[in-house]
């Protein structure tokens, strides 16, 4: 079980750049979170899927930000055009939802830094 | 709006002690409550859960408590370890399965 894997850890851009970050979910689950951490506003949820079908983006900041899930083991988050405030650490986070507290299993998450 | 609220931004305890962590929330419709331990440059991981049928679950060491009338839970550590410095996050899972998470408790275990 390789767990979940996001990509980069690490990305720094300039203001006014597109960011792509990337998400591969553990094979079988069918649920995939995405999440921002920052030291003010704790972890955030942005936007999660069931079944690869966007459920809730209300958490999403602006117009700024779109989230994709093509397929059962692939997601992206892009940022475009990027802003200084949008630098924090971003999760991705699936989990298998059958009935009861299905924990979420997260990756280690991608650092983003916009100057 | 935070719906789930963890007013303690850091606990220190001695080693052997009991940690234990705080945790309150709004919302009724909640079905799940969970704890998550976060060690730095990592994601968090799950560490135990509880139904918001019951009133208590135990793993091990660590035991959540929920108070439903008050909307608070409780995560007890005993006794810490080293290895439990890390920062807890509380969740509450919806019935659409939307999970939110407080802001977290950094936890310092004292030699």
């Amino acid at each position: 079980d390789a767990g979940v894997i996001q990509s980069p850890r690490h990305e720094v851009t300039e203001m006014g750049q597109e960011v792509t970050l990337r998400c591969k979910p553990i094979s079988g689950h069918n649920s995939l979170f995405w999440y921002r951490q920052t030291m003010m506003r704790g972890l955030e949820l942005l936007i999660y899927f069931n079944n690869n079908v966007p459920i809730d983006d209300s958490g999403m900041p602006e117009d700024r930000f779109s989230a994709k899930m093509p397929n059962a083991s692939f997601s992206t988050l892009k940022i475009q055009p990027s802003e200084p405030r949008d630098s924090a650490v971003y999760f991705c986070a699936s989990s298998l939802v059958v009935t009861g507290g299905s924990p979420l299993h997260f990756g280690n998450g991608t650092r983003l830094t916009v100057t | 709006d935070q719906q789930v609220k963890q007013n303690s931004p850091s606990l220190s305890v001695q080693e052997g002690r009991i940690s234990i962590l705080n945790c309150d929330y709004t919302n009724s419709m909640f079905d799940y409550f969970l704890w998550y331990k976060k060690y730095p440059a990592e994601g968090p991981t799950f560490l135990i859960s509880i139904s918001s049928i019951k009133d208590k679950n135990e793993d091990g060491r660590f035991t959540v408590f929920l108070n439903k009338s008050a909307k608070h839970l409780s995560l007890h550590i005993v006794p810490s370890q080293p290895g439990d410095s890390a920062v807890y996050f509380c969740a509450a899972k919806r019935r659409d399965d939307k999970i939110i998470f407080g802001k977290g408790t950094r936890l310092h275990i004292l030699p």
